[in-house]
């Protein structure tokens, strides 16, 4: 299994501003997944973070809007760039144990005003 | 990119009925997952089903998996309040990469 501890658990932003999350595991993992859940939607992948490595992003979203860091294995940031209110949704850390079950952090609710 | 179709949408059962959730997906998988979130938080894995099994069962839960009809359902049994919450489907079909379905909002009536 794997613990993740996700903050901040919620923010309310300006547009224009941007806001950092942090995702921190307490293993060594080899990826990372971020994602965004839109207000009563699924989730959608936004980026794979390896350590060592650029993040990979997904169709539609882009390095600019939402740079991704990952200084070590058990640790990633995700930022959400020049906020809009199209942004306010809830952003998920992800890691895969086992290559099969995924474990989640708490979300981050950002509201963007 | 693939995605699972879940229905119903909603599904609002009294306490103590069984509640039927199906998820449907579009390409081969590896496996198909369960998850729950409750009130916008991190999912929790519920329950998980390879490709070549067709029922898993976990407590009060019933997975089925038909891959002719790119089809599964869960089932909750004897529902109590605290199943209240969204369910979700997801698919594993590349890098450990995650596809969800759109989830089932259940509600389970005192």
């Amino acid at each position: 299994s794997a613990v993740i501890s996700q903050k901040p658990s919620r923010d309310i932003c300006q547009r224009g501003t941007s806001l950092t999350i942090q995702c921190q595991v307490d293993s060594q993992v080899t990826m990372m997944f971020w994602y965004r859940q839109q207000p009563g939607q699924s989730l959608t992948l936004i980026a794979t973070a390896n350590q060592g490595s650029e993040a990979t992003y997904e169709s539609g979203f882009v390095i600019d809007k939402f740079p991704i860091s990952r200084p070590n294995l058990t640790f990633s940031t995700l930022t959400v760039s020049n906020l809009s209110p199209e942004d306010s949704s809830i952003y998920l850390c992800s890691v895969m144990v086992g290559g099969t079950e995924a474990f989640f952090g708490q979300g981050t609710r950002l509201t963007v005003v | 990119s693939q995605q699972g179709e879940e229905d119903p949408q909603a599904l609002s059962i009294q306490e103590g009925e069984n509640a039927t959730m199906n998820c449907s997906y579009k390409t081969s998988i590896n496996n198909l997952q369960w998850y729950r979130q409750n009130s916008g938080r991190g999912l929790v894995h519920l329950i998980l089903i390879r490709s070549n099994e067709r029922e898993k069962h976990s407590g009060r839960l019933r997975v089925t998996l038909d891959t002719s009809k790119k089809s599964s359902s869960l089932l909750i049994t004897a529902s109590r309040a605290a199943d209240t919450a969204s369910y979700f489907c997801a698919t594993d079909t590349r890098a450990q990469k995650l596809v969800f379905g759109q989830g089932t909002r259940l509600t389970i009536n005192p």
